[in-house]
C-alpha cells in the first residue's frame, strides 16, 4: 500500500512537504516516484529517487524548486515543494518503480491534492 | 527533448468491440521502454503493459501491446464495461514522459 499525505491549500510562493508511506513490500528495494495530474490534464512525471536514496532525478519544470528524498527506516518518501505557483496545482501520486530508476511504475497510491491559490 | 503523442484523444466504442490506441514518440524509445496504464476517476493508475508488449501481473489477455522504435499500440479486444477509462502511454527511459492520454468512452 502507498498512502500519500500532506496536500492542501497553499498560497503562491509557499512551501509544502508531501509524504508517502509504503507497506507490504521491501521499500528499500524499489525506486520511488512522484507523478502529478493537474485538473483536467494528463499524468506528468515529477521526480524519482533510487532505492538507497543515492540518485535523484526531476523534471525540468520542478528542478531547483522540488526535492525528493526518502527515509528507508520509516518506509517513507517525501517531496519538498518550494516556490509553488498555480501551475503546480494537481493531484500528486506516489508510485513505485518495478525495481530501479528507469523502470515502469507498477504500484500507485491514491494521491493527495495540492491547490496553490491566494 | 522527446515528446510522446497519443491518438485519438477520445475513442467511442461499444462493449465487445476492439479498441486500438496509438502512442508515438518523437525520438526512438530505447530498449522499448514503453508502458501503458489505465486510469479511472478517483482511482490510482494501473500498470497494464511494460517493455512495449509484456502484460503486468494480473492483467487480462484481452490487453495487448505492440510496436517498437517510435510507434506503439495498445489493443483491447472485446471491451468489457470496466475497460472504459483513460489510457496513458509512458516512456520510462532517461527522461520519463507520459502521453496526454486517450479516453475510451461508451458509445
Amino acid at each position: 500500500q502507498l498512502l500519500e499525505s500532506g496536500g492542501g491549500l497553499i498560497q503562491p510562493g509557499g512551501s509544502l512537504r508531501l509524504s508517502c508511506v509504503a507497506s507490504g513490500f521491501t521499500f528499500s528495494s524499489h525506486a520511488m516516484n512522484w507523478v502529478r495530474q493537474a485538473p483536467g490534464k494528463g499524468l506528468d512525471w515529477v521526480s524519482v529517487i533510487s532505492g538507497n536514496g543515492a540518485n535523484t532525478y526531476s523534471a525540468a519544470s520542478v528542478k531547483g524548486r522540488f526535492t525528493i528524498s526518502r527515509d528507508n527506516s520509516k518506509n517513507t518518501v517525501y517531496l519538498q515543494m518550494n516556490s509553488l505557483s498555480a501551475d503546480d496545482t494537481a493531484i500528486y501520486y506516489c508510485a513505485r518503480s518495478q525495481r530501479y530508476v528507469a523502470e515502469p511504475l507498477d504500484f500507485w497510491g491514491q494521491g493527495t491534492l495540492v491547490t496553490v491559490s491566494s | 527533448e522527446s515528446v510522446v503523442t497519443q491518438s485519438p484523444g477520445t475513442l467511442s466504442l461499444s462493449p465487445g468491440e476492439r479498441a486500438t490506441l496509438s502512442c508515438r514518440a518523437s525520438q526512438s524509445v530505447s530498449t522499448n521502454y514503453l508502458a501503458w496504464y489505465q486510469h479511472k476517476p478517483g482511482q490510482a493508475p494501473r500498470l497494464l503493459i511494460y517493455g512495449a508488449s509484456t502484460r503486468a501481473t494480473g492483467i487480462p489477455d484481452r490487453f495487448s501491446g505492440s510496436g517498437s522504435g517510435t510507434d506503439f499500440t495498445l489493443t483491447i479486444n472485446r471491451l468489457e464495461p470496466e475497460d472504459f477509462a483513460v489510457y496513458y502511454c509512458h516512456q520510462y527511459g532517461s527522461t520519463p514522459r507520459f502521453g496526454q492520454g486517450t479516453k475510451v468512452e461508451i458509445k
